[in-house]
């Protein structure tokens, strides 16, 4: 069976700095893996996507997410955070025979002014 | 594209009452999730359909819970009776199914809140 975990429930960052929100994953097979961000109040949104390729993924507001096979990790990166990345982000699995999505915990990320 | 739709944005009812949350799909897509979050468990699939056919039912949490989807653009989550557990925010989420790489798309979420 497939899973997802998001080692940190909480990830405080200053504005400017670098930040990192952590996933690692098991799953058979190659898998699809995804980031979403959810802000107060609102459905997730979709931030960026691996499914083949360069390891490096680059997606939505600057976020870009590396996947490293060995280790079985998704890691969401952004080279300088702002105060309006300050949300809910989830990592997701989805074998590559199926649809069924499997979500992370989710990581609340509080960028600090 | 006005995206994926739920009714209601707040739903407040007493234990025992029937809730029925309501769902519009992204147009063109054939496969629907339903959610539920909540802080304890995080977020479950409970249902998901592909072609208005139910596909995989195993999070449904008990008989309380019943799915449908009658035509490609709606569907319905019934809760008959609810329970106080039962308050959460209930997410519909849709894709597209021709290729197995591409994304849900979330609605904005019902809160329920069974008093």
């Amino acid at each position: 069976a497939q899973s997802v975990a998001q080692p940190e429930d909480q990830v405080n960052v200053a504005e400017g700095n670098p930040l990192t929100v952590k996933c690692t994953y098991s799953v058979s097979g190659n898998p699809y893996l995804f980031w979403y961000v959810q802000y107060p109040n609102r459905g997730l949104q979709f931030l960026l996507k691996y499914i083949t390729g360069d390891n490096l993924v680059k997606g939505s507001y600057g976020f870009e997410a590396e996947f490293n096979k060995s280790q079985t990790s998704f890691h969401l990166k952004k080279p300088s955070a702002l105060v309006s990345d300050s949300a809910l982000y989830f990592c997701a699995v989805r074998p590559p025979w199926g649809q069924n999505f499997v979500f992370g915990p989710g990581t609340r990320l509080s960028v600090l002014p | 594209d006005a995206g994926v739709i739920q009714s209601p944005r707040h739903e407040v009812t007493e234990m025992g009452q029937e809730v029925t949350l309501r769902c519009k799909p992204i147009s063109g897509h054939d496969y629907l999730f339903w959610y539920r979050q909540t802080m304890m468990r995080g977020l479950e699939l409970l249902i998901y359909f592909n072609n208005n056919v139910p596909i995989d039912d195993s999070g449904m949490p008990e008989d309380r819970f019943s799915a449908k989807m009658p035509n490609a653009s709606f569907s319905t989550l019934k809760i008959q009776p609810s329970e106080p557990r039962d308050s959460a925010v209930y997410f519909c989420a849709s894709t597209a199914g021709t290729g197995f790489y591409n994304e849900q798309f979330f609605g904005p979420g019902t809160r329920l809140t069974v008093l």
